[in-house]
């Protein structure tokens, strides 16, 4: 169970768009739709933002949309708010009851 | 309200074990599945393992097999994960969180410091 692929890093300013991608394999990504993307602010529990790689839980603004294809999933934040600066995690179901979590982005709003 | 609050931080020393509890409220215990998640500090998630409180089913990360033991208290709505020989590299909080299928973890505990220290 390798962690999923995530970049280091993203930034934006407000206002703009920015996508973070999440690459795995044909046993996890590319054979479930059980993709799921969290919020984590510094010192705090993760809030998920994305269920079944592109639902939002009551709650989550439109900002956030996801999507996936092949092996590769993708978290999009349009419309880049201050309060979106945080660490963003991917999370996939691997089969046989397992998951796996990316190994996390930080994003910076500049 | 659904809420998993998790135990206090624990202290231990190289080679002990370390059990930490989640006690679930606001909604039927056996419904859902606990997850167990650590994050060392300053680094990323990670996925420990799995266990249905309705027929104590476990499924565990590799990197933790042998290693970890997770079970529950359906008397009392608790969840509870047992870690052993621990090493320095186990320092890490400790989250556990509600494992709603396919819906992901939609709900979490506040997190458990284990310091792993000689």
């Amino acid at each position: 169970q390798s962690a999923l692929t995530q970049p280091a890093s993203v930034s934006g300013s407000p206002g703009q768009s920015i996508t973070i991608s999440c690459t795995g394999t044909s046993s996890d990504v590319g054979s479930y739709n059980h993709v799921s993307w969290y919020q984590q602010y510094p010192g705090k529990a993760p809030k998920v933002m994305i269920y079944e790689v592109n639902k939002r839980p009551s709650g989550v603004s439109n900002r956030f949309s996801g999507s996936k294809s092949g092996n590769t999933a993708s978290l999009t934040i349009s419309g880049l708010q201050a309060e979106d600066e945080a660490d963003y995690y991917c999370c996939s179901f691997a089969g046989s009851s397992t998951s796996v979590f990316g190994g996390g982005t930080k994003l910076t709003v500049l | 309200q659904v809420q998993l609050v998790q135990s206090g931080g624990e202290v231990k020393k190289p080679g002990a074990s370390v059990k930490v509890s989640c006690k679930a409220s606001g909604y039927t215990f056996t419904t859902y599945g606990i997850s167990w998640v650590r994050q060392a500090p300053g680094q990323g998630l990670e996925w420990m393992g799995w266990i249905d409180p309705y027929n104590a089913n476990t499924h565990y990360a590799q990197n933790f097999q042998g290693r970890v033991t997770m079970t529950t208290d359906t008397s009392t709505s608790t969840a509870y994960m047992e870690l052993r020989s621990l090493r320095s590299d186990d320092t890490a909080v400790y989250f556990c969180a509600r494992a709603s299928g396919s819906l992901g973890f939609n709900y979490w505990g506040q997190g458990t410091l284990v310091t792993v220290s000689s």
